[in-house]
């Protein structure tokens, strides 16, 4: 099973300013990677698929990087709407299906 | 627009069973293969099974596997979970939702979801 391992679980930001995000596999998983955003009492909504390729809709400021085991979701400036939890999660080698602990942006 | 609608949730005797459905709509539906994914009170995302946009590949995960059955009529536009032997650590909310790519289950990312459906295993 590839293990993906988010990192901070928890980071505080302001409006305006940028936020990173990093997810790390426990063994290359090329560029099959995503990310979702889940507000609370809400299901999560698909981001970035690819490692890099934006969804249907998603907002330019949010973007992805990285192949193999490093991977990294940016938001350049933070709206209020983009306080929530954000998971990555992999699809190179399954099942299972696996996903990242999460990280929770918070208002600083 | 794509729509995913699950129900059947509820509170539930450990040992017991439950089915969960989950129909869609604004899409293809036998084009595409669906997901359930689980999230337990306060924590994160749990894969727990897949079904073939034709029903003919099912895989589960090791935590589900023989417990639980996924299956598909596409007549309806539905997908079924139907979990038996339920325990404690089944307590979750489960989400359906759909491949990302049209006959392409293989590439294992959730485009479209469903607002979930809460099971509770409890005496």
């Amino acid at each position: 099973e590839i293990v993906m391992t988010q990192s901070p679980a928890t980071m505080s930001v302001s409006p305006g300013e940028g936020a990173t995000v990093s997810c790390r596999a426990s063994q290359s998983v090329s560029s099959s990677l995503a990310w979702y955003q889940q507000k609370p009492g809400q299901a999560p909504r698909l981001l970035i698929y690819g490692a890099s390729t934006r969804a249907t809709g998603i907002p330019a400021r949010f973007s992805g990087s990285g192949s193999g085991t490093e991977f990294t979701l940016t938001i350049s400036s933070l709206q209020s709407e983009d306080f929530a939890v954000y998971y990555c999660q992999q699809y190179d080698y399954w099942p299972p299906l696996t996903f990242g602990g999460g990280t929770k942006v918070e208002i600083k | 627009q794509v729509q995913l609608a699950e129900s059947g949730g509820g509170v539930v005797q450990p040992g017991r069973s439950l089915r969960l459905s989950c129909v869609a709509s604004g899409f293809t539906f036998n084009n595409y293969g669906i997901h359930w994914v689980r999230q337990a009170p306060g924590k994160g995302l749990e894969w727990v099974a897949v079904i073939w946009y034709d029903g003919t590949n099912k895989i589960y995960a090791d935590s589900v596997k023989g417990r639980f059955t996924i299956s598909r009529d596409n007549s309806k536009n539905t997908v079924y979970l139907e979990m038996n032997s339920l325990r404690a650590e089944d307590t979750a909310v489960y989400y359906c939702a759909r491949a990302g790519v049209a006959a392409a289950v293989q590439v294992g990312y959730f485009e479209y979801w469903g607002q979930g459906t809460l099971v509770t295993v409890s005496s």
